[in-house]
């Protein structure tokens, strides 16, 4: 079981770049989530899919940030127009019908 | 909103001694909502380190005990002997379990421990 995993582990863009963070769940399991953390705000909720469709989405900013699940194996979250404090670690979780969340490693992204 | 708040940022203890780290909740949207502590050790993702739905209650997992206390709404987080491999950030975590909606979950700032040998 290699956990649930995220790409790049670190990335770091311009302001005004575009930014993509991807997410591979662990196999079998039907939710994934995402997650922000930041000193100032801690850990915040963003989004949440259930069998890839969109079921919350009301922790994501209104604007500049979405997240997609094309297929079971993978989804990304997307950040236009990248500003300086969107810079944090983003987490992706997975779970299946048992409601445990596993969390992967994390994607830090640093807006300069 | 729901909101969760450990007092310490950083702790700590030396080897075999005790520690406790504090967490109290505030839950608007139900009475009891499920409590959680979440685990990060260096290098690894955030893991469930137990959790305990029902008031009351005790969980426990590799030594660390915490119970669902709902007068005081904390959820304190025990050991009687840490071990150097403790050390981790910890965090408290609860989730509104009404209408089948037991994932969002609200996270304390996370307490750094720090075990010495």
């Amino acid at each position: 079981n290699a956990g649930v995993i995220q790409t790049p582990r670190h990335k770091v863009t311009g302001k005004g770049q575009e930014a993509t963070l991807w997410c591979e769940p662990i196999s079998g399991h039907s939710a994934v989530f995402w997650y922000r953390q930041t000193i100032v705000q801690g850990l915040e909720f963003l989004t949440y899919f259930r069998n890839q469709a969109p079921i919350d989405d009301s922790g994501m900013p209104k604007e500049r940030f979405s997240a997609q699940m094309p297929n079971q194996s993978h989804s990304t979250l997307k950040i236009q127009s990248t500003q300086p404090q969107d810079s944090a670690v983003y987490l992706c979780a997975s779970s299946s019908d048992t409601g445990q969340l596993y969390f992967g490693e994390g994607s830090k992204l640093t807006v300069l | 909103g729901d909101s969760v708040t450990q007092t310490e940022g950083q702790v700590t203890v030396s080897e075999s001694k005790s520690l406790i780290i504090n967490c109290t909740y505030s839950a608007t949207s139900i009475a009891y909502p499920n409590l959680f502590w979440y685990v990060r050790y260096p290098g690894e993702g955030l893991q469930l380190l137990l959790k305990v739905i029902t008031a009351g209650q005790k969980g426990s997992s590799r030594g660390f005990e915490a119970t669902y206390n709902k007068e005081t709404t904390s959820f304190h987080l025990q050991k009687a002997s840490v071990q150097e491999s403790d050390s981790a950030v910890y965090y408290c975590a609860l989730s509104d379990n009404s209408g089948g909606s037991n994932y969002k979950l609200t996270f304390g700032k996370g307490t750094l421990l720090t075990v010495t040998p």
